[in-house]
């Protein structure tokens, strides 16, 4: 696609329960980030996948955070009994390689907020 | 993990006004980018920038790699700037990009 889709751009749930966010990254980018941002704060690196594969997990915040990626494009996130603290903007990025030799584009976000 | 910090943290100019952000960081890097969120939340790349200068319209940054830290410039400003400015470097580990808590930039009409 013309650019790095996210959906939904809302996302009201209620405290425990499970929410999937999608990314859709620019079409022949190989990689895709996951970040999140909480309000009036910066950006906080989550996961990153080459291709199908994601190196290291360690990012995610909790065991309640997974997230994958198939025939390398699309991506689903995956946070499993939500809690308050969940809540944030969630954005997707994609670049042609990795992102030590190619710009990263963003796409509009998830704002997720948890009751 | 790599350090990245900017400065200044807030900025608050008139329309037509020059304006220079600044982004140090703590290891060696082999690229950096400088991002600008609209007030909307749209995060937009404005420069891919491992090193030297680089220029597009009224924006340009340079970078010193080896001095660790990087320029954004931002002259003829107009209210459609207004937004916060991040910067990012590689490491940090998890290889994703670091990024900086960002410069606040309001421009008044």
């Amino acid at each position: 696609g013309a650019g790095v889709s996210q959906s939904p751009s809302n996302k009201v749930t209620e405290k425990g329960k499970d929410v999937e966010l999608r990314c859709d990254p620019i079409s022949g980018h190989t990689a895709l980030y996951w970040y999140r941002q909480s309000l009036g704060q910066g950006l906080e690196f989550l996961i990153y996948f080459q291709g199908n594969s994601a190196p290291d997990k360690s990012g995610l915040p909790s065991d309640r955070f997974s997230a994958e990626r198939t025939g390398g494009s699309v991506s689903t996130l995956t946070i499993q009994r939500t809690q308050q603290e969940d809540s944030a903007v969630y954005l997707c990025a994609s670049s042609l390689q990795d992102m030590r030799s190619s710009p990263l584009h963003f796409g509009n976000g998830t704002r997720l907020t948890v009751t | 993990g790599i350090q990245v910090e900017q400065s200044p943290p807030d900025l608050i100019l008139q329309e037509g006004a020059n304006s220079t952000l600044r982004c140090n960081f703590s290891d060696s890097v082999n690229n950096l980018q400088w991002f600008h969120q609209n007030p909307w939340g749209q995060l937009i790349n404005l420069f891919y920038i491992p090193s030297g200068t680089k220029q597009n319209g009224r924006l340009s940054a340079t970078t010193v790699a080896t001095e660790r830290y990087s320029l954004l410039y931002i002259s003829s400003s107009q209210t459609t700037d207004s937004g916060v400015y991040f910067c990012a470097v590689p490491g940090g580990g998890a290889d994703g990009l670091t990024f900086g808590k960002g410069t606040h930039l309001i421009i008044q009409p």
